[in-house]
């Protein structure tokens, strides 16, 4: 049974650099084709994709926010870190992480259950 | 980067209706599409990939079709416990998402 869970902290000041911290069990990150995501969602507003981090090390964000997120694995403890640098109210959002699975292209079948970030000083 | 539109953003439906939501994207993707239903408070679930290949546990009310840039979702008969918000997301290239269709009650 694949669970996803994120943890960090709920409330950043501004400037701050965020850390998030995914934590997966029932599968493993040097399987081939897996990978795990990074999502997050303002409150009332849409999914916004963060970051990607495959089983060979390969690490994917969007051009937008790429010079202020960085995605490392840590397989031998089951998890997946996300730092984001320079936050801004804005950024207040649930941050999601999720199982990568291969479909032709990248699924996200399991989720984990969100962790709410406040940004404010 | 590929941008996605669903349409509508909103929609009010009876239980027991035919509901079509509609996706499209900005360049052709061939049928590297995903839609999720996510409820209130809760996470995503992914329901069709692939544009129309059923996720598994998911209930065959639910089917996608399309190809290059327009895509639709279709609940068959809208049940109490389908009223949520839908997502599609192209998988063709880094992952990008539409708005959202958010299905309420009539």
């Amino acid at each position: 049974q694949i669970t996803l869970k994120e943890s960090g902290p709920t409330l950043v000041k501004p400037t701050q650099t965020l850390t998030l911290a995914c934590t997966f069990s029932g599968f493993s990150l040097n399987t081939r084709g897996v990978g795990v995501g990074w999502f997050r969602q303002p409150p009332g507003k849409a999914l916004e994709w963060l970051a990607l981090i495959y089983w060979d090390d390969d690490k994917r964000s969007p051009p937008s926010l790429k010079s202020r997120l960085t995605i490392t694995k840590d397989t031998s403890k089951n998890q997946v870190v996300l730092k984001m640098t320079n936050m801004d109210p804005v950024d207040t959002a649930t941050y999601y992480c999720a199982h990568r699975r291969d479909c032709g292209g990248d699924c996200f079948d399991y989720w984990g259950q969100g962790s709410l970030v406040t940004v404010s000083s | 980067d590929i941008q996605m539109t669903q349409s509508p953003s909103s929609l009010s439906a009876s239980v027991g209706d035919r509901v079509t939501i509609t996706c499209r994207a900005s360049q052709s993707i061939s049928t590297y599409l995903n839609w999720y239903q996510q409820k209130p408070g809760k996470a995503p679930e992914l329901l069709i990939y692939r544009a129309s290949s059923l996720e598994s546990g998911v209930p065959s009310k639910f089917s996608g079709s399309g190809s290059g840039t327009d895509f639709a979702l279709t609940i068959s008969s809208l049940q109490p416990e389908d009223f949520a918000t839908y997502y599609c997301q192209q998988s063709y290239s880094t992952p990008t998402f539409g708005g959202g269709t958010k299905v309420e009650i009539k």
